[in-house]
């Protein structure tokens, strides 16, 4: 089965921190993509790091970057001198050789002032 | 700017009613999906669809289907609404093979059936 699990369903740091998000898959694919969505309260899902399954090289984004474990089949994500603005739900997601999107349950990131 | 638009941000529909939830795209993307949210359980695919005319099943199917005329729009259809179905619709589209160039989704459809 194509699974993904985010085993925090949430979190709280205070601004500034570094907080890191986990997420593990299960796929017998090869080669996929892997994503980290951010969902504020607006609703509106946004993308904030991919990464490539055959790329060794973990993806950075500004203050986000990933710990990218092919073997673990682990993808975390971390974000580093947190902001207001970042307080929002996450989602890890992957596409296990379908086009379609496998999304895990979210991990709902407070960050206080 | 690239958009992916629900018609409705929110929705009020009585038991057994039959819902069409709209979703229009303006990249000239040639898939596109419908997912549920719902806390707890992320986001599960219902259906999606790679051409005009085409679609498939996704993990979710039951209760609902789909429709795609045109390229641009996509339309998710509960033939007879259940408080079970009350949740979040999120819409998405994409072009290209795996989603390397990402996902563009809508803003959602918040269902509440009574």
């Amino acid at each position: 089965a194509q699974t993904v699990t985010q085993s925090q369903p949430e979190m709280s740091v205070q601004e500034a921190e570094t907080v890191t998000l986990s997420c593990t898959y299960d796929t017998s694919e090869n080669n996929y993509y892997l994503f980290w969505y951010k969902q504020p309260p607006s609703r509106q899902m946004i993308l904030v790091i991919r990464q490539e399954a055959y790329k060794q090289q973990n993806a950075t984004e500004n203050r986000f970057s990933v710990n990218f474990q092919k073997a673990a089949k682990s993808f975390s994500l971390k974000i580093s001198d947190s902001q207001l603005g970042d307080t929002a739900m996450y989602f890890c997601a992957f596409t296990p050789g379908a086009q379609k999107l496998v999304f895990g349950q979210g991990t709902r990131l407070t960050i206080n002032p | 700017d690239v958009k992916v638009t629900q018609s409705s941000r929110y929705l009020v529909k009585r038991t057994g009613e039959k819902v069409f939830l709209e979703c229009v795209q303006d990249m000239d993307h040639e898939n596109m999906f419908w997912y549920r949210q719902d806390p707890g359980l992320g986001l599960r695919l219902i259906y999606f669809s790679y051409d005009v005319k085409m679609k498939e099943k996704g993990d979710i199917p039951e209760g609902y289907s789909v429709s795609r005329e045109k390229k641009e729009r996509f339309s998710l259809i509960l033939e007879s609404a259940s408080t079970n179905q009350t949740s979040m619709y999120l819409c998405a589209s994409h072009f290209g093979e795996r989603g390397p160039y990402g996902y563009t989704f809508g803003s959602g459809t918040r269902l509440t059936v009574v």
